[in-house]
């Protein structure tokens, strides 16, 4: 299986400040094939990235994604108090389909 | 408006059934793949496998492969998940999420409100 290792496990920011999230697989993944999530408390997964750097439908631009499976990054370029969650990242070029651990971004 | 509403939770025994639901609307059901994905504190998120509504085609994670059962009955735009055999470990947050486009390699764009099972003595 492909592991997706997440960086940092948590991020401590305040509102405002810009977010750089990273994510890296053990193999070799098509770019077109990784997205990114953000899950907040009690929530399902939401949707941002896919294709590395596509922004799903409703998400505001200062989300973006960058970069390859050998070194993928999520910024939110100002954070946003309702920015405070979960992400994730997620290949689904290869079955069976996985995602990384998590990067926890908090308030600081 | 695009969505999925999923069965309640659930409190069950070991080794009791279940089988719960996932009910689209807003979209053309029979079209798009709908998965599978469990979340556990401990493992964080596993995706289980995926459905197509429309013609039943499956393809299940080896690591839930004959562990659980995923069935569609697109009369009424719903997709399911089964166990006949319930185990502690299978304590856990279940999502169902619809892919992105109509391909069968995706992401998940529309996702499920969740079903929390917990299976305890």
């Amino acid at each position: 299986d492909i592991v997706l290792t997440q960086s940092p496990g948590t991020l401590s920011l305040s509102p405002g400040d810009r977010a750089t999230l990273s994510c890296r697989a053990s193999q070799s993944v098509s770019s077109s094939y990784l997205a990114w999530y953000q899950q907040k408390p009690g929530q399902a997964p939401r949707l941002l990235i896919y294709g590395a750097s596509t922004r799903a439908t409703g998400i505001p631009d200062r989300f973006s994604g960058s970069g390859s499976a050998a070194a993928l990054t999520l910024t939110i370029s100002s954070l946003e108090p309702e920015d405070f969650a979960v992400y994730y990242c997620q290949q689904y070029g290869t079955s069976p389909l996985t995602f990384g651990g998590g990067t926890k971004v908090e308030i600081k | 408006e695009v969505q999925l509403v999923q069965s309640g939770a659930e409190v069950k025994k070991p080794g009791e059934s279940l089988k719960i639901s996932c009910k689209g609307s807003g979209y053309n059901f029979s079209n798009y793949w709908i998965g599978w994905v469990r979340q556990t504190p401990g493992k964080g998120l596993e995706w289980m496998g995926i459905i197509h509504p429309g013609d039943s085609d499956i393809r299940y994670s080896q690591s839930f492969q004959g562990q659980v059962t995923f069935s569609a009955d697109k009369s009424i735009s719903t997709v399911y998940l089964q166990w006949s055999a319930l185990k502690a470990s299978d304590t856990a947050m279940y999502y169902c999420a619809r892919h992105r486009d109509t391909s069968s390699v995706d992401a998940f764009e529309i996702w499920g409100q969740g079903t929390m099972v917990t299976v305890s003595s």
